[in-house]
């Protein structure tokens, strides 16, 4: 059974950093993309970060300078180093593992398994 | 990529049907990028409804479809239940993952 389970949410002062973790199980973690998603308080889920499997990273334009994705598969693992924490970054975080299809175009990806998530605050 | 668009909110009866929009541009939903969709109750973890635009995952009710007309994608559900009230979003991805920005199923 694949399971995902996000650690290292908490309160944190703006300017403040965090780290998330994510460790899977279940399947061969370095033949996947993975990725991060989070949900502000009352609002929608926004996709923030991915890491293929040969480690190229992508990020949401917002977050790019302040984040780092990384990925350890002797451990299974997912991180998140989130640097210069703003309100706005307050959120549950989730890690997802990522399906890849490819098209005519080229590929997509969806997500069929999440992680229950961990909260973020950042405030004061 | 700019968030997706979708209804705020839609609303149906028991055992009505209802259609949930989801629309992009050429560049994402248009494109050769395949919705997924999820459902999503609040404090658990999302759900895999739909992938690749109409396919169902195993384990979830035939009565959940996906379709693509053009840049618009759409989840339909039939025979409404009272556990299908959860927030819903579609999910573009090119290169990198753009939501829509969820719609709230109410089951009346």
């Amino acid at each position: 059974e694949v399971q995902l389970v996000e650690s290292g949410g908490g309160l944190v002062q703006p300017g403040g950093s965090l780290r998330l973790s994510c460790a899977a199980s279940g399947f061969t973690f370095s033949n996947y993309d993975m990725h991060w998603v989070r949900q502000a308080p009352e609002k929608g889920l926004e996709w923030v970060s991915s890491i293929g499997t040969a480690g190229d990273t992508y990020y949401l334009g917002s977050v790019k300078g302040r984040f780092t994705i990384s990925r350890e598969n002797a451990k299974n693992s997912l991180y998140l180093q989130m640097n210069s924490l703003r309100a706005g970054d307050t959120a549950v975080y989730y890690c997802a593992r990522a399906e890849t299809t490819v098209t005519t175009g080229g590929y997509t990806e969806y997500f069929q398994h999440w992680g229950q998530g961990t909260l973020v605050t950042v405030s004061s | 990529q700019s968030a997706l668009t979708q209804p705020a909110s839609v609303s149906g009866s028991p055992g009505q049907s209802i259609t949930i929009s989801c629309t992009g541009t050429s560049s994402d939903v248009g494109s050769y990028s395949l919705v997924s969709w999820y459902q999503h109750h609040p404090g658990k973890a999302p759900k895999l409804m739909i992938y690749e635009g109409t396919k169902r995952p195993s384990g979830v009710s035939y009565r959940f479809s996906g379709s693509k007309s053009g840049s618009t994608a759409s989840l339909t559900i039939s025979g409404l239940q009272a556990e299908d009230e959860a927030d819903y979003y579609c999910c573009s991805y090119v290169s990198s993952a753009v939501f829509g920005g969820g719609t709230k199923l109410t089951v009346l």
